[in-house]
């Protein structure tokens, strides 16, 4: 069955350095891969979209890199502020095992950035 | 506009009864989705509808769980007999079409957190 791991620790980080969060999959060959931030108590926010013949991604401080090769996304934050504090999900869709429709997230991977 | 609202924020109920949750989605989308949250947990799909084609209840974990929507608005997503293990922040999502994911975002709700005593 389908698998996604993200980084298993909470990522703490001080103010202005990159925070990197990884993605990785294993039995599945996603179409695309999306990037969610979920603060506490309410529900995620997509961020970023990445298909697979995408290699890279950016969106003002954020950056998605999508390896199909190694089935694996970094997600990057730069310049980090307090204020991207949060718990960030990975999801992939499409692909030879799903409808485009559906969804498969992973776990998340919170990110305290310490001014 | 509005986004997606969802209704009760919390629920606790004791083992055995029947709960609705519902969700109202974005004026417009015709894709709605219903996930659940456990703790340390992924998001899992439960259902998804779409116009008015027949709904994807593949995630559906067993027959205590159902959901409808009507007039292709406001969805309820019941869970008769709760169980303990049904105690999880309970999701719903809409989006403009619910076809080619790869070029749609999905709008979530606040979510619906249920404690099954």
């Amino acid at each position: 069955s389908q698998k996604i791991e993200q980084n298993s620790e909470a990522l703490n980080i001080q103010e202005g350095k990159t925070a990197t969060l990884t993605c990785n999959y294993t039995n599945y060959s996603p179409a695309y891969l999306q990037w969610y931030r979920q603060d506490p108590g309410r529900g995620p926010v997509f961020l970023l979209l990445i298909r697979e013949n995408e290699k890279e991604k950016r969106k003002e401080r954020l950056k998605v890199t999508f390896d199909t090769t190694l089935k694996q996304s970094l997600f990057h934050i730069t310049a980090s502020q307090p204020a991207d504090s949060a718990t960030y999900l990975c999801a992939l869709g499409g692909g030879s095992f799903s409808n485009d429709y559906k969804l498969s997230f992973g776990a998340g991977t919170t990110v305290t950035v310490r001014a | 506009g509005a986004g997606v609202s969802q209704s009760p924020s919390n629920k606790v109920t004791e083992k055995g009864k029947d709960v609705e949750l519902r969700c109202d989605p974005i004026s417009g989308h015709t894709a709605l989705y219903w996930y659940r949250q456990s703790l340390g947990q992924g998001l899992e799909f439960l259902i998804y509808f779409q116009g008015n084609s027949a709904p994807d209840k593949s995630g559906l974990p067993s027959d205590r769980f159902s959901a409808e929507r009507t007039g292709g608005s406001v969805s309820t997503l019941t869970i008769q007999r709760t169980q303990q293990e049904d105690s999880a922040v309970y999701l719903c999502a809409s989006s403009l079409e619910g076809l080619a994911g790869a070029r749609e975002t999905q709008y979530f709700g606040p979510g619906t957190r249920l404690l099954v005593l």
